[in-house]
């Protein structure tokens, strides 16, 4: 498996809930950590989930992480305007010995 | 806080050499490990290679192993990639990254990324 399984789109209205699913297999999302990041056109990645459910300092509490089996999960809850942009899931391949990044879904906010 | 400043990205023609560099700061460099991300124009981001803290472990994704060579030197506070053999789809924007949890887990802290193109 080269990338994680990620829907290359979703949409929601301002408020709504927002749930963006990555898929794997046992050797990455089914044995490690998943973790997801906001970016920006230009810019760089920034962190919003670590260890499939945490939030570093900084980040609203609006935005969580799920994980089951070989599957995850990121729901953006009250959805504003500003959390338009791709979201990338990632976990560790013990296959690969590295990162595996999903491929990433734009959020469109109408 | 962690700063993570990358340098060396250039037009480089295909089969050329460049080699990047990523200044570290504001954390024990020497006791982290580093990973290069690369993303393509319009396209996701993909993991290219870690380096261990002391630098005993190395890996490399498939698409540059043989081409590629990371390297590190813990008394500057600075991580390298030399890049040789060029191929078009090298042509990305090149992060530096790290953690504070687990090197075996995706990064935590990025570089804001240094653009290379390869075209002739």
């Amino acid at each position: 498996q080269s990338v994680l399984t990620q829907p290359p789109s979703a949409s929601g209205t301002p408020g709504q809930t927002v749930t963006i699913s990555c898929s794997g297999t046992t050797s990455n999302i089914g044995s490690n950590y998943v973790y997801w990041y906001q970016q920006f056109p230009g810019r760089a990645p920034k962190l919003l989930i670590y260890r499939n459910n945490e939030r570093p300092s900084g980040v609203p509490d609006r935005f969580s992480g799920s994980k089951s089996g070989t599957s995850a999960s990121l729901a953006i809850s009250g959805l504003r305007s500003e959390d338009e942009a791709d979201y990338y899931c990632a976990a560790w391949d013990d296959s690969l010995d590295g990162v595996l990044f999903g491929a990433g879904t734009k959020l469109t906010v109408l | 806080e962690v700063q993570l400043v990358e340098s060396g990205g250039n037009l480089v023609q295909p089969g050329r050499s460049l080699r990047l560099s990523c200044a570290a700061s504001g954390f024990r460099f020497r006791g982290f490990e580093m990973k290069w991300v690369r993303q393509a124009p319009g396209k996701g981001l993909e993991w290219i290679s870690y380096i261990s803290s002391n630098g005993d472990r190395i890996n490399y994704v498939d698409s540059v192993r043989g081409r590629f060579t990371v390297s590190r030197d813990n008394a500057k506070n600075a991580l390298f990639l030399q890049m040789n053999s060029l191929r078009v789809e090298d042509t990305a924007v090149y992060y530096c990254a790290t953690s504070s949890f687990s090197e075996w887990e995706p990064p935590e802290f990025w570089g804001q990324g240094t653009l290379v193109i390869v075209s002739s």
